[in-house]
């Protein structure tokens, strides 16, 4: 069975820093994917950003980024020139690929930026 | 925009009451999910669906089922509420046959049981 872990439960960062958040996965897939969600206090869970396990390039979007890691199953975020607005939970989730889209989220990271 | 659409953001019962948490999409999407969420644990899942009468348990089935009659609408039912289903509940659907699409969520509804 496959396992997230996201091993920060808080952190907190100045605005306009840099800020990563862990997550660390084991599986005995090889296809599979991975995903960030970002709940803000208002509650409704959005996608940040995902990366499919055959790639090699490390996604990014925008101020996201992450640092992929498949030997070490390792999927880590990378918030650079945090904003207030990032003051959220952040989940880590994964996918194996194929079979009924279900996901296994980490228990989540609340992440809050300081003015 | 994908929009699921949950029909309370905040409900109150009592224990022993039957309770129907709804969820609405306005697509044609096949697979929909029932999460709860709880601090320190995450989301796990409930129960999901991926047609008209098909649902399939997640890890945490018990004290819950589900309907779904028709493709729009996938509801959770607590048959008897007990205080440790206290919670926040979060609908989510899978909008397309390729795994690399996200998961679309609710607003969430947070249920109290009294």
């Amino acid at each position: 069975a496959q396992t997230v872990t996201q091993s920060q439960p808080e952190m907190s960062v100045q605005e306009a820093e840099t800020v990563t958040l862990s997550c660390t996965y084991d599986t005995s897939e090889n296809n599979y994917y991975l995903f960030w969600y970002k709940q803000p206090p208002s509650r409704q869970m959005i996608l940040v950003i995902r990366q499919e396990a055959y790639k090699q390039q490390n996604a990014t979007e925008n101020r996201f980024s992450v640092n992929f890691q498949k030997a070490a199953k390792s999927f880590s975020l990378k918030i650079s020139d945090s904003q207030l607005g990032d003051t959220a939970m952040y989940f880590c989730a994964f996918m194996k690929h194929g079979g009924t889209y279900k996901y296994i989220f980490g228990t989540g990271t609340r992440l809050k930026v300081l003015a | 925009d994908v929009k699921v659409t949950q029909s309370s953001r905040y409900l109150v019962k009592r224990t022993g009451e039957k309770v129907f948490l709804e969820c609405v999409q306005d697509m044609d999407h096949e697979n929909m999910f029932w999460y709860r969420q709880d601090p320190g644990l995450g989301l796990r899942l409930i129960y999901f669906s991926y047609d008209v009468k098909m649902k399939e348990k997640g890890d945490i089935p018990e004290g819950y089922s589900v309907s779904r009659e028709k493709k729009e609408r996938f509801s959770l039912i607590l048959e008897s509420a007990s205080t440790n289903q206290t919670s926040m509940y979060l609908c989510a659907i899978h909008t397309a046959e390729d795994s690399n699409q996200p998961q679309h969520f609710g607003d969430g509804t947070r249920l109290s049981i009294l």
